[in-house]
């Protein structure tokens, strides 16, 4: 298994410009879910997907959109990138079942938005 | 969800016992107590968690009192590679949502 991998690792944008961050699992997880992480802070959590075509806000939600159309995958979408959105964007996925609150965490992706 | 209270910061030696308090004094009855562990420019690892009394693994010990507002995470002789962020987190199971929220972890900074 690959477990969660997310692409591109790293990444400079413009203000303005639009993209997507890709995360995905193998290991049929049905939660997944998209963290934010700025220099010396902690995560926050910016959406959550708990199954295909089901997806809530976390913390920090402005600026990003996400969709969940397979169990495998969950994009984050940036439209309209902002220098406040400069920061390492870390994927996850687990099990509803099973171990309760143990999340697989991807390798992160560094953006920049100049 | 809710609010935990740790250690900004914390030092250690190699070979000694680390122990991180965290506290949540608001942890509803369906929370559990976790812990990630996330070493610089990586995800977080999940260490460990529980919902009451102690809990072992092979990496930590869990230590919850009886009202459950604070838990305490054991590093046994901890070495230079211990050094890492410690997030605690409460939360609970969901089919609906099961989302934690970090904190701003303790890091722990292993001397030699």
């Amino acid at each position: 298994n690959a477990g969660v991998t997310q692409t591109p690792k790293f990444q400079v944008l413009k203000t303005g410009q639009s993209m997507t961050l890709q995360c995905a699992q193998d290991m049929n997880h049905e939660y997944m879910s998209w963290y934010r992480q700025d220099p010396g802070m902690g995560l926050r959590l910016i959406h959550y997907s708990v199954g295909a075509g089901i997806t809530d806000q976390g913390e920090v939600p402005n600026g990003y959109n996400v969709s969940r159309s397979t169990t495998e995958d969950f994009p984050l979408r940036l439209l309209s990138a902002a220098p406040s959105q400069t920061s390492v964007y870390f994927c996850a996925s687990r099990p509803l079942a099973g171990a309760v609150n143990e999340q697989f965490f991807g390798p992160g992706t560094r953006l920049t938005v100049l | 969800l809710a609010k935990t209270t740790q250690p900004i910061s914390m030092d250690s030696y190699e070979g000694q016992e680390v122990n991180i308090t965290c506290s949540h004094n608001n942890i509803a009855t369906n929370d559990y107590i976790t812990w990630y562990q996330q070493f610089p420019s990586q995800g977080p690892r999940f260490i460990i968690q529980g919902y009451k009394t102690k809990v072992t693994n092979e990496v930590a010990s869990l230590f919850i009192p009886a009202d459950r507002k604070s838990s305490t995470l054991s590093l046994p002789r901890v070495s230079l590679s211990d050094t890492a962020v410690y997030y605690c987190l409460v939360g609970g199971l969901s089919s609906n949502t099961g989302k934690l929220i970090f904190g701003q972890g303790t890091t722990l900074q292993v001397k030699p």
